[in-house]
């Protein structure tokens, strides 16, 4: 069964504004990951935080994970046409099973 | 970083024929891949889990004897589609583990694009 659930499911903004998405899991986890899908290709690894990290940057992406709630954030700041792609969270789960396990992704579209 | 290869990124076939992917870690070994395939605007669905020097673990739902998946060493895993069809087309994508720590960083394979005729 999928362990993250992104949110919103689609998110249409201008270039400029920033793009926030969500992924909600259920069980606990020893890391969690973002990708980027370009329409017809292959992930592009964006950042992983593990689950003693709070918040990790790297250029204009901003992750959050809470734990406690059981959610991650993703936030893109100053978005570009060019980071118009779907972007999907993935979990693995703690307790020794390192399978990714996706969510349906989120369909990012920035305006020029 | 780590990099997955796979090999062939696109593949067209005719019905009935069987085709093979293969997943390599080019600079790790990787005792365990996972191979995923994702449907047009979907999720990426785990198939199975490749096993160096063990069978292969399928999810529910997944034919074992229609994607037959062989993990020959610490760096390649292949998947064989057997008597593709046309419902087999897809986008297949490959990860593989690499240990860090207490935690694992997947590295994903850039796909391959099945399409059968």
């Amino acid at each position: 069964s999928q362990q993250g659930e992104e949110d919103p499911q689609a998110l249409s903004i201008q270039e400029g504004e920033n793009a926030t998405m969500n992924c909600s899991y259920k069980t606990s986890i020893n890391n969690l990951q973002w990708y980027r899908q370009n329409s017809g290709r292959g992930l592009v690894h964006l950042i992983l935080i593990r689950s003693n990290e709070r918040e990790k940057h790297s250029g204009r992406l901003r992750v959050t994970l809470d734990t406690s709630k059981k959610s991650s954030s993703l936030l893109i700041t100053a978005s570009r046409a060019a980071d118009t792609a779907s972007y999907f969270c993935a979990t693995a789960a703690s307790g020794g099973s390192y399978i990714p396990t996706f969510g349906r992704g989120t369909s990012l579209i920035v305006h020029p | 970083g780590a990099v997955v290869s796979q090999h062939p990124s696109r593949v067209i076939c005719k019905s009935g024929t069987s085709v093979k992917i293969e997943c390599r870690s080019l600079d790790f070994q990787a005792t365990t891949m996972f191979w995923y395939r994702q449907f047009p605007k979907k999720s990426l669905m785990l198939m199975a889990t490749s096993n160096e020097g063990s069978k292969a673990t399928y999810e529910q739902g997944v034919e074992k004897d229609k994607f037959l998946i062989n993990h020959a060493s610490l760096t390649l895993s292949t998947l064989t589609v057997t008597s593709a069809h046309p419902e087999d087309s897809s986008f297949y994508i490959c990860s593989a583990p690499r240990l860090a720590g207490i935690t694992n960083e997947q590295f994903f394979g850039p796909g391959t694009r099945l399409t059968v005729l």
